[in-house]
This record gives structure tokens, sequence and C-alpha cells, in this order.
């Protein structure tokens, strides 16, 4: 059982727009969901996150929205870039020192 | 954030064969992840290595196919065991640190 669902699985965005991934979960324990990013040959790194208890947080063009009735939360990525182009990765935690569990991932390719 | 150093970043292997991967922190953390990843999936995490006792293994991963050692709070290693193609992956370790979770660069593993 997937314990966070990511979509879509791959998304091609034009440079300047708006690119948007989703990320649904069932586990209300959850209270650490953070957005990494990797490229090719690299390891996943960390984008930005948010804690349940904080609807919106924005770090340059990287915002994430989070939604606890619906247990949703997003990754918008303003003017996208083409350097943007990367694999996506949402996660979530349970309280305390435990392991991320991971989205499937979504592969952005933004074009010019 | 902490900084991880993981070694080695690749190597290709003879089946049947073991492989001992390396993570070094630059601070002290109490847990330690291993994860892995295969070509183009998400990542699943192995086991959490908790300094001074067994490592906790996720289900489909075992003791004696991916031994860990954690030795102080600074270090840790995964070994593949009596490797098969299927064993072929990337592996990552990851910390919890004061920024956030953090990942090695991974070490991409062929067996042949």
């Amino acid at each position: 059982q997937q314990q966070v669902k990511q979509s879509p699985q791959s998304l091609i965005v034009q440079k300047g727009g708006i690119s948007i991934i989703n990320c649904a979960y069932e586990n209300t324990a959850f209270d650490y969901f953070p957005w990494y990013q990797q490229f090719p040959g690299k390891g996943p790194a960390l984008l930005i996150a948010i804690r349940p208890d904080v609807s919106e947080k924005k770090e340059g063009r990287f915002t994430i929205s989070f939604n606890k009735s619906a247990k949703q939360f997003s990754l918008h990525i303003m003017d996208s870039q083409p350097g943007d182009s990367a694999t996506y990765f949402c996660a979530a935690r349970n309280s305390g020192n435990t392991p991320l569990v991971f989205g499937k991932g979504t592969r952005l390719s933004v074009i010019a | 954030s902490a900084v991880i150093s993981q070694k080695p970043s690749r190597d290709i292997c003879q089946r049947g064969t073991s492989l001992t991967i390396q993570c070094q922190v630059d601070s002290q953390v109490t847990m330690m992840f291993w994860y892995r990843q295969q070509p183009g999936q998400s990542l699943t995490l192995i086991a959490t290595a908790n300094q001074g006792s067994e490592a906790t293994y996720e289900s489909g991963f075992v003791i004696d196919k991916f031994p860990i050692s954690r030795p102080n709070l600074t270090f840790s290693t995964l070994t593949v065991s009596n490797m098969s193609p299927e064993d072929s992956s990337i592996y990552l370790c990851s910390v919890d640190g004061a920024q956030g979770y953090t990942f090695g660069s991974g070490t991409r593993l062929t067996v042949v």
C-alpha cells in the first residue's frame, strides 16, 4: 500500500509557465512534508518542506500548498525554467525521528 | 544541513560477490537511513540504523542480504551480499539533520 500518492507521473511545461505536482496521503500522523528534486546521477536534494500547521510556504519560485482536511499537498514551480527539468518527489514522515516515505516521482521537462 | 560523503559513487560487480557502501556524516546523528532506488523508480527504505543497536529492516529486506554497521554517530556501512543482477540499483543513505533530511550522492551498483 502506497502511503503517499503522487501525480502526474510526467509533466511537460513551457518555459515561463507554472509546474504543478500533487500528492495525497492517508496517514494523519504524518507531520512533515518535504519535496525533493533529483537530477540524473545525483542524490535527492531538499527543495522545500512544510508542516501541517501551515497552509502555504513559499521559497523563491517554489511554493507548497497544504490542505490538511483533504490530506493533500502540492508543489508549484513558478516561471519554470529548463534548468528545473528533473524528477520531483514528495515525501512524508511520521512524527519523531522516523524515515521518509516517498511518492513515486514526477519527471518534469521544461521546454523552451 | 548535514553533509554526507558516500562512497563508492559507482561500481560494477560480479554476481555472487559483496559490496560495502560507506556513508560519513559531518555531524553526529541518531538515525541513519538506507534506501534503494531502482532505475527510474522512487526510493524504497531498506533499513534504519541506530547507533549501538541492530538495524531495523523493512519488509522484503533481510539482514543476511543487507548487513548494516553503525559503529558511531557519524558513520554507517551497508553491504550488499551475494549479489545478483536484480541488485543493480542506486543505494542511498540519508540522515535527519537540523535543516531536514539530506541524502548522500548515491552508489550506482551494476551487477554483471
